[in-house]
């Protein structure tokens, strides 16, 4: 089945201890790339990535870091987490046709 | 800055059709319009788009209106689990970046 996977689906940590959220997909997309959805603001994108080795910043890119080494991964490493990364995160990735599919979710609680 | 304009929630009843209206009076010649919906905080989820021509597929019908300012999305015979937020949202061919709005918030009675 295609899919995007992310883990985890859940995570509560303290701030400051560095944390990865991963994402794979299956697809074998060139594009892929991280949003946060906090209510009344929509999605955000963080980064995104054209292919292996290219990333760049999106509109939030802030405390975030990304890293593209193969095809299908995509992980987010947040390397100081403070509470105001407190937020819904997906990844995403597309490939020539059609629209984007995302991930199930992540949902981040920085105390 | 979302380019599209949705009203904010909308209701429909089980089995009949939802339409769901979106602006886009800024449009240009190159954006496609595309639509996706997020059922609860699931991920969004691909429905849909076009460029100038009607479209339609296993999940809905996208009518574009002529001068491409505007679109209802059409979901034929809606079910409960079509509950969701349905976000429109115009794209550049070559720009893959996607901006999002707040989308409309449909909830389908029994």
């Amino acid at each position: 089945e295609a899919q995007v996977t992310q883990n985890p689906r859940y995570l509560i940590t303290v701030t400051g201890k560095k944390l990865t959220v991963t994402c794979s997909q299956n697809m074998n997309h060139e594009y892929m790339s991280w949003y946060r959805q906090d209510p009344g603001l929509g999605l955000r994108q963080i980064y995104y990535s054209m292919n292996v080795e290219v990333t760049d910043k999106g509109d939030v890119p802030e405390g975030y870091k990304v890293s593209r080494k193969e095809k299908r991964n995509f992980p987010l490493i947040l390397e100081s987490p403070s509470p105001n990364q407190t937020s819904l995160y997906f990844c995403a990735s597309k490939g020539i046709n059609y629209g984007y599919t995302f991930g199930s979710g992540t949902r981040l609680t920085v105390v | 800055d979302a380019k599209t304009t949705q009203p904010t929630s909308m209701d429909c009843a089980e089995g009949r059709a939802a339409n769901l209206p979106c602006n886009h009076s800024t449009i240009s010649g190159n954006e496609y319009v595309y639509w996706y919906r997020q059922i609860h905080s699931q991920g969004p989820q691909y429905i849909i788009h076009g460029l100038k021509n009607n479209e339609t597929n296993e999940m809905a019908s996208l009518i574009i209106t002529e001068d491409r300012k505007s679109s209802t999305l059409i979901l034929p015979h809606a079910t409960l689990r079509d509950t969701a937020v349905y976000y429109c949202i115009v794209r550049e061919g070559n720009n893959r970046k996607l901006i999002w709005g707040l989308g409309t918030s449909l909830a389908v009675n029994p």
